[in-house]
């Protein structure tokens, strides 16, 4: 299994829908996890942190499954401007400091 | 606030010339700085990371290096570029805790 893999997409969802991404991870001594977006062009910025079970911030919700060792990011309501790239992120723990290591990302197409 | 600069945005450079790229942070200090390159349909590769001045590890091996001169300055250089060396490349910072990146706008590397 590669160290993170993602559904590259793209995702064609219209405006209001409900949209999900799943991202697997190798490591199962990962505690934390991250998303990231991504828009065309522009440097990642961090979305969300889950450091448990999941994680809430108004219509974004991710979830850690452990036991299966993937984690998901649910968009509610889905508007124009969440068109981006998508990266699951997943610490390199026992090895460098903090590094890092980046899905290829989901892209999502949100139309009107 | 804490901000990261990089530049430049965008470079057109020939095949065999040299490379430099800077990279500075304001507002922290004791960075750990990190060098990553997006090539075309590709996720984030870590490339260089620093956890203080002078302390340089590289990821992967390549024709490409870095240097760390002072606490907030973070450097990629080539002698010769090559054509595989075209991509993204952004710069981030954290304050040592795993996820919590900022990114640089980039610099977007053309190679001819």
């Amino acid at each position: 299994r590669k160290e993170v893999e993602q559904d590259p997409g793209p995702f064609n969802v219209p405006e209001g829908a409900t949209v999900a991404f799943n991202c697997t991870y190798s490591n199962s001594a990962s505690q934390s996890f991250f998303w990231y977006r991504q828009d065309c062009r522009k440097e990642p910025k961090l979305l969300m942190s889950v450091y448990s079970s999941g994680n809430e911030d108004g219509r974004f919700t991710a979830q850690l499954n452990r036991a299966s060792q993937y984690i998901s990011l649910l968009i509610r309501d889905s508007k124009l401007s969440d068109s981006a790239t998508y990266l699951c992120v997943v610490p390199l723990y026992g090895g460098s400091q903090g590094n890092l290591i980046f899905g290829k990302g989901t892209k999502l197409s949100v139309k009107p | 606030s804490q901000t990261i600069h990089q530049w430049p945005a965008t470079l057109v450079q020939p095949v065999g010339s040299p490379l430099s790229l800077e990279c500075t942070v304001e507002g922290t200090s004791n960075p750990n700085l990190y060098w990553y390159r997006q090539a075309a349909g590709r996720g984030l590769q870590l490339l260089f990371y620093s956890v203080g001045i002078g302390q340089i590890s590289s990821e992967v091996p390549q024709n490409l290096s870095a240097s760390r001169p002072q606490d907030r300055q973070f450097i990629l250089s080539s002698k010769k570029l090559l054509l595989s060396d075209s991509g993204f490349y952004l710069c981030a910072w954290s304050p040592g805790t795993p996820g919590s990146y900022t990114f640089g706008s980039g610099t977007r590397l053309t190679v001819v």
